[in-house]
């Protein structure tokens, strides 16, 4: 990955629990984001946290950052098997004109 | 909404032949993204442009090449093509301004098969 790693690579869950995905990074970032994809559609922007935020909330996503170790988490919460996708966290380094992906987590909600 | 659309959506060519994907952002969407994803992969960066000028450039092969012109529709010159170069490029827009980071709004992508 041009950015770091994600963890878990995959998880599945039964319908209503709830799913955690982690993501570390490796420069200084402007912001980090929150991508979906459904298998061979395009990306969709979920959320978005900036470098100076440590926690957001959208719906059903919860993201927390901690910029000292790099890392974040994107939590949803009473998952639906519509939630079924990869989820990938991208980066804004400071001072660059591009998102960088990490490897992304493959969830699976099992009704 | 009107959407990022990328053409074509599928493309069939041969090794060593060369292909051209386009890309029309949103309206009033100043950066322009260019990505590559194989199958099971993460998108890899290739290259972006802001009002026109490369902006910031990725691990993209010397044979490939991309522009956005005046109507800031962008499109990726692939030459030589590759067995490896078989992927699905997406093309992705923003309205950020130079180094703000905002969301990126991603086309449906273009699946290139290379024989």
């Amino acid at each position: 990955s041009q950015q770091g790693e994600e963890d878990p690579q995959a998880l599945s869950i039964q319908e209503g629990e709830n799913a955690t995905m982690n993501c570390s990074y490796k420069t200084s970032i402007n912001n980090l984001q929150w991508y979906r994809q459904n298998s061979g559609r395009g990306l969709v922007h979920l959320i978005l946290i900036r470098s100076n935020e440590r926690e957001k909330h959208s719906g059903r996503l919860r993201v927390t950052l901690d910029t000292s170790k790099k890392s974040s988490s994107l939590l949803i919460t009473a998952s639906r098997a519509a939630d079924t996708a990869s989820y990938f966290c991208a980066t804004f380094a400071q001072g660059a004109q591009k998102l960088v992906f990490g490897q992304g987590t493959r969830l699976t909600i099992n009704p | 909404a009107a959407g990022v659309i990328q053409s074509p959506r599928h493309l069939i060519k041969e090794k060593r032949e060369t292909a051209t994907l386009k890309c029309y952002p949103i309206p009033r969407h100043d950066t322009v993204y260019w990505y590559q994803q194989g199958p099971g992969q993460d998108p890899q960066f290739l290259i972006s442009f802001y009002e026109k000028m490369q902006s910031d450039k990725g691990s993209i092969p010397d044979r490939f090449s991309a522009q956005q012109f005046s109507d800031y529709h962008s499109e990726l010159n692939m030459s030589s093509l590759e067995l490896g170069d078989s992927a699905l490029y997406f093309c992705a827009s923003s309205a950020s301004g130079w180094g703000q980071g905002e969301k990126l709004f991603f086309g449906s992508g273009t699946q290139l098969s290379v024989l």
